[in-house]
């Protein structure tokens, strides 16, 4: 069973504090996303990585960043918390060879800026 | 761009009755489509996906969902509901392009509750 992990489940911090969510996954997957999921929203890409070391922009990427230094991690950074940024956030996973291949998530991490 | 409806935020139906959840799709060229579920203090799993071929897709917990082109829809149903099936729904579409990785977008989510 592929497996994907997130640091923490509930996560309260500050405004102005430097939060950083992890993701590891064991499937070797080449392709990782963050998400934050908000009421009515649905879910946003915030970044995603296909490779070690590489990234790009999803839909709301302002203010966070991101960093993939191996294969199976991949964090999200919030350089200075704000309150507006308190939302679940979830980690997936998938490969990109072969057929169209679904994605693999994380249990989320739920993050209050306060 | 791609863009998925899921119209109704909440879906209520009775144990043992069958239920349907509603996603219509918005894509340029063909679509890869998917159903998530997200059960309580969970992450999204994955239910079926139609990629090609017969437009009656099967997939995990007796869940199947219908492609129709002609009404760009692909709602989700389930012959006869559980309460165990109360949760979240969520209908995503990824646009069928060459080269590179294309983005899936999510819809709003469904809620759907079973009533014993």
């Amino acid at each position: 069973d592929v497996k994907v992990t997130q640091s923490s489940r509930y996560l309260v911090k500050r405004t102005g504090e430097k939060v950083f969510l992890e993701c590891v996954q064991d499937m070797d997957h080449e392709n990782m996303f963050w998400y934050r999921q908000d009421p009515g929203l649905g879910l946003r890409l915030i970044y995603f990585s296909y490779d070690v070391k590489m990234k790009e922009k999803g839909d709301i990427p302002e203010g966070y960043s991101v960093s993939r230094e191996k294969k199976e991690r991949f964090s999200l950074i919030l350089e200075s918390a704000s309150t507006n940024q308190t939302s679940m956030y979830l980690c997936a996973s998938s490969f990109t060879s072969g057929t169209i291949h679904e994605q693999y998530f994380g249990p989320g991490t739920r993050l209050t800026v306060t | 761009a791609q863009s998925v409806a899921q119209p109704e935020d909440q879906v209520n139906v009775a144990e043992g009755n069958p239920l349907t959840v509603k996603c219509t799709y918005s894509v340029s060229g063909n679509p890869y489509l998917f159903w998530y579920v997200q059960y309580p203090n969970r992450g999204l799993q994955f239910l079926l996906k139609y990629i090609t071929g017969d437009n009656l897709v099967k997939g995990s917990y007796g869940f199947e969902a219908e492609f129709n082109k002609s009404q760009t829809s692909f709602h989700l149903k389930k012959p006869s509901a559980l309460v165990s099936d109360s949760a979240l729904y969520f209908c995503a579409v990824r646009e069928a392009l060459a080269g590179g990785y294309q983005k899936v977008t999510f819809g709003t989510g469904t809620k759907l509750q079973v009533i014993p």
